[in-house]
């Protein structure tokens, strides 16, 4: 496809169970970010991946959370024992530069996540 | 840290101008967007400004950047009722984390 695209798009969970998110870039794109946003809020940056590296992970809010990109193209994200305050939208963004691009981000739809 | 801060609701009327509004902290902000979010869509970015203009026209938006106030305004002219959506400031520096940081979003609701 044209855009980036996340899978699944919505995603309804029990407390304490295991969930991964999945994120496709747009092809060529070598900047991958993680944000999450609640209700009512602004995106808020989790991680950023700089081909298969995460050059910045300092917005995972705890060591439940982790994200891989082995290939350097799809991302996944992970959540462990999830929390009810876990639910929000998980947004996914590409660009095709990293470090000191002019900042232009694409993004997905979103997974909605709902922990019960 | 870096803190971006908006207005949470704007309502005008179809063909009126809308000033959005924001403010930020970071003296070393290199860009500055505005992104717009419709219901059950992605953030599509509108446009940015790089941080050593004043001003950037856009046709039917104009972006003024007041550095030494940390004031960012997005203007649109004739706003439509496809204008309706939320609005959010970011921006990045070279410093620091190099991703954007996004303010909590300006909703715009235009009033045919």
């Amino acid at each position: 496809g044209a855009g980036v695209s996340q899978t699944p798009s919505n995603k309804v969970t029990e407390k304490g169970k295991y969930v991964e998110l999945r994120c496709d870039p747009i092809s060529g794109h070598t900047a991958l970010y993680w944000y999450r946003q609640s209700l009512g809020q602004g995106p808020e940056f989790l991680i950023y991946f700089q081909g298969t590296g995460a050059a910045d992970d300092s917005g995972l809010p705890n060591d439940r959370f982790f994200a891989v990109r082995p290939e350097g193209s799809v991302s996944t994200l992970k959540i462990q024992r999830t929390e009810r305050g876990d639910s929000a939208v998980y947004l996914c963004a590409s660009s095709p530069k990293g470090q000191g691009n002019t900042g232009e981000l694409f993004f997905g739809e979103g997974s909605r996540l709902t922990v019960l | 840290g870096e803190d971006v801060e908006q207005s949470l609701f704007l309502s005008v009327r179809e063909g009126d101008s809308s000033v959005i509004n924001c403010t930020y902290t970071d003296s070393s902000s290199t860009y500055l967007y505005w992104y717009k979010q419709e219901p059950g869509a992605g953030l599509q970015l509108l446009t940015y400004i790089f941080s050593n203009m004043d001003m950037k026209q856009d046709q039917r938006l104009t972006v003024l950047l007041n550095k030494k106030d940390k004031h960012l305004s997005l203007r649109i002219a004739d706003t439509q009722t496809g204008d309706s959506a939320i609005y959010f400031c970011a921006e990045i520096s070279d410093t620091g984390r190099r991703a954007l940081t996004f303010g909590s979003g300006t909703r715009l609701q235009v009033q045919p």
